[in-house]
């Protein structure tokens, strides 16, 4: 079955940087897009950014624009953010996810927790 | 910008009962509407997309409905597994948003 595993998450200081990574297994990687997505503490979802199945695109919110980007190794089933100048309203759990249709996000990784904070 | 409002923000019901969990869109968004189900320390969960398709292993208790800007998901009759919170998504323009969420706790 679908498993996505994410990683990297930590404590950085404001101004920061930090690379997140989700592995897939389970899953053609290179044959769906895959999304982000983050939820600060006690709040609700935010889609933060996603990219096709080979990379040709991407798109993000823009609390995120410039700041974040979003790659993918397909022939490391691996699904990549760097995020730069981090704020403190970074700070949230990062899902990873599978998209289905370039509409929807079917399958989800358990997520890792930045906290940004000096 | 497409912004989905979902209501109530709370919904406290007993097992067995029936729930009826709305979403409304901003603008048009044809049927590409999903929602997830997010329990407590856990990842969301796809329930259905396309506004009235169950995703995979999904149970039949669970529909989606649509009418114009509104989306409707509804429970037949909840089990005690599913209290937890319900998001809607739009799937329309490539930014995915999801709304606020609505809590569905035991009353």
């Amino acid at each position: 079955q679908v498993q996505l595993v994410e990683s990297g998450g930590g404590v950085v200081q404001p101004g920061g940087s930090l690379r997140l990574s989700c592995v897939g297994t389970g899953l053609t990687f290179g044959g769906h897009g895959m999304h982000w997505v983050r939820q600060a503490p006690g709040k609700g979802l935010e889609w933060v950014t996603f990219i096709r199945y080979d990379g040709s695109d991407e798109y993000y919110a823009d609390s995120v624009k410039g700041r974040f980007t979003i790659y993918k190794d397909n022939s490391k089933n691996t699904l990549y953010l760097q995020m730069n100048s981090l704020r403190p309203e970074d700070t949230a759990m990062y899902y990873c996810a599978k998209d289905k249709a370039v509409r929807y996000l079917d399958y989800w990784g358990q997520g890792t927790l930045v906290t940004v904070s000096s | 910008e497409i912004v989905l409002t979902q209501s109530p923000a709370t919904l406290s019901l007993s097992p067995g009962e029936g729930a009826t969990l709305s979403c409304r869109a901003s603008q048009s968004i044809s049927a590409f509407l999903g929602w997830y189900q997010q329990k407590p320390g856990q990842a969301p969960r796809l329930l259905i997309y396309d506004a009235n398709r169950r995703a995979t292993g999904i149970p039949a208790r669970f529909s989606g409905s649509a009418s114009g800007r509104d989306f409707i998901l509804t429970i037949s009759s909840v089990e005690p597994e599913d209290f937890a919170v319900y998001y809607c998504q739009q799937g329309s323009d490539g930014l995915f948003r999801f709304g606020q969420g609505t809590k569905l706790e035991i009353k």
